[in-house]
C-alpha cells in the first residue's frame, strides 16, 4: 500500500522557517516524481513544487519561488519543504504528493497533509 | 502559466441525477489533465487522468472526456458518496488546478 505521511507543520510566526517532511512507503521512493502542493482554509489546491526521482530537477510555482526549497532523500525514502520568509498567507494544509508513472505526469496518491500556520 | 477555470463554481443535486462538471484551459493542454475529488478534512483523490483514463477502483459511474482546451467531468448517476469538491489538474506544463467545483444536495 502506498503511504505518504507528513509532518513538521505547526505553527510559525511570520518571517519564520520551518522544515516539512513526508515519509513514503509501499513503493520505491527513489523511481518516482514527487510534488508539494497545499491548500489555504477554505480555499482551493495551489501546486507548490516539483522534484525529480533522482533530486537533481526542482521546479516552483511563481508564488513560493525563492522562499520554498524541496529536496529529498532517497536512502531514507522521505521528501522535505523548506520554508523561509513565511507569511500570514502561506498558512495551509501542506501535501506532498507522487507523480504516477508510465509517462504521465498526473498526481496518484497524496498524503494525509500537515497544517502550517503563521500567525504572531 | 497555464489557467484552468472550472464550471461551475457550485452545482446543487440530487441523488441520481447526471451531473456534469467542466473545465477549460487558457491553452492546449492536449489530454495532460486529470480530476479529483474532496471531501472535507480529507486529501484529494485521484479520479480520471489523461483526460479519461478511470483511475483503477473508482466507479464506473464517473467518465471524462475532451481535449485541447476544454474538458468535462460527468457523473452519470449521483449517488450520495459522491457529493465533495472536484477539481481538475492539467500537467501539460507544470501543474495547475481549478478552482473547484463544490457538489452539493439540492
Amino acid at each position: 500500500e502506498v503511504l505518504l505521511v507528513e509532518s513538521g507543520g505547526g505553527l510559525v510566526q511570520p518571517g519564520g522557517s520551518l522544515r516539512l517532511s513526508c515519509a513514503a512507503s509501499g513503493f520505491t521512493f527513489s523511481g518516482y516524481e514527487m510534488n508539494w502542493v497545499r491548500q489555504a482554509p477554505g480555499r482551493g489546491l495551489e501546486w507548490l513544487s516539483y522534484i525529480s526521482s533522482s533530486g537533481d530537477i526542482s521546479y516552483y510555482a511563481d508564488s513560493v519561488k525563492g522562499r520554498l526549497t524541496v529536496s529529498r532523500d532517497n536512502a531514507k525514502n522521505s521528501l522535505y519543504l523548506q520554508m523561509n520568509s513565511l507569511r500570514a498567507e502561506d498558512t495551509a494544509v501542506y501535501y506532498c504528493a507522487r507523480v504516477g508513472g508510465s509517462g504521465s505526469q498526473h498526481v496518484d496518491y497524496w498524503g494525509q497533509g500537515t497544517l502550517v500556520t503563521v500567525s504572531s | 502559466d497555464i489557467q484552468m477555470t472550472q464550471s461551475p463554481s457550485t452545482l446543487s443535486a440530487s441523488v441520481g441525477d447526471r451531473v456534469t462538471i467542466t473545465c477549460r484551459a487558457s491553452q492546449s493542454i492536449s489530454s495532460w489533465l486529470a480530476w479529483y475529488q474532496q471531501k472535507p478534512g480529507k486529501a484529494p483523490k485521484l479520479l480520471i487522468y489523461q483526460a479519461s483514463t478511470l483511475e483503477s477502483g473508482v466507479p464506473s459511474r464517473f467518465s471524462g472526456s475532451g481535449s485541447g482546451t476544454e474538458f468535462t467531468l460527468t457523473i452519470s448517476s449521483l449517488q450520495p458518496d459522491d457529493f465533495a469538491t472536484y477539481y481538475c489538474q492539467q500537467y501539460n506544463n507544470l501543474w495547475t488546478f481549478g478552482q473547484g467545483t463544490k457538489v452539493e444536495i439540492k
